[in-house]
């Protein structure tokens, strides 16, 4: 079936450095993806998310990029810090004619999890 | 966000038991969404959950084996039935939001041990 990937599993930084973490998707009738970390003990907390219609979306310390040519997504946390690190998944949804949704044919909730990498980030 | 509190937070179950787990959400919601966790591992949705309808399940997953209950818009609950080893696992409740965007909210999850 259709699934999502990541090409690293572990990823160590020095705090301050800023950290890339990739992902690979194979679905390409995906047309959402979201990033979320996972601290030990805890559920997923979401990060970021981006339309398929966009390749670049920034937040607060976070930049996800979305390459659909090559089916590939990227999450950039600048001046990392310890308290990011965690689990690292991303996630990708596509629209599903006939999915009860809130609204535009999107079950948001509805979601393939990629591998996950985990991110430990050194004082 | 939703604020989701899951019961119970952690469990050690014996084989051939079964095992309720419940999920409440502080806001009214019309999706929930029922996720599993294997050690180590990521995220696989199990089923969603839409008052007033049967639970929709995914691929590998049965309604026998994974009961689901949605009484209203608030609540659910995944049961885990016959419980082997194998199904020893994190169980994640999810719910859908619309608040400036649209986002999928998690609970803390409940970590199974079935021995």
């Amino acid at each position: 079936g259709e699934s999502v990937g990541l090409h690293l599993p572990t990823l160590s930084v020095q705090e301050g450095d800023n950290s890339i973490i990739n992902c690979a998707y194979s679905n390409s009738a995906s047309d959402y993806f979201i990033w979320y970390k996972q601290e030990s003990g805890k559920g997923p907390q979401f990060i970021i998310d981006i339309r398929s219609n966009m390749d670049k979306r920034q937040g607060q310390r976070v930049t996800v990029l979305l390459n659909k040519t090559v089916k590939h997504l990227s999450l950039q946390i600048a001046a990392t810090q310890p308290g990011d690190s965690a689990v690292y998944f991303c996630a990708e949804n596509k629209s599903e004619p006939g999915t009860i949704t809130n609204a535009g044919g999107t079950s948001y909730g509805k979601l393939t999890f990629g591998q996950g990498t985990i991110l430990t980030v050194h004082p | 966000s939703a604020v989701i509190s899951q019961k119970p937070s952690r469990d050690i179950c014996q084989r051939g038991t079964s095992l309720t787990i419940q999920c409440q959400v502080d806001s009214q919601v019309t999706m929930m969404f029922w996720y599993r966790q294997q050690p180590g591992q990521s995220l696989t949705l199990i089923a969603t959950a839409n008052q007033g309808s049967e639970a929709t399940y995914e691929s590998g997953f049965v309604i026998d084996k994974f009961p689901i209950s949605r009484p209203n818009l608030t609540f659910s609950t995944l049961t885990v039935s016959n419980m082997s080893p194998e199904d020893s696992s994190i169980y994640l409740c999810s719910v859908e939001v619309q608040i400036m965007n649209t986002e999928a909210f998690f609970g803390q999850g409940t970590r199974l041990t079935v021995v």
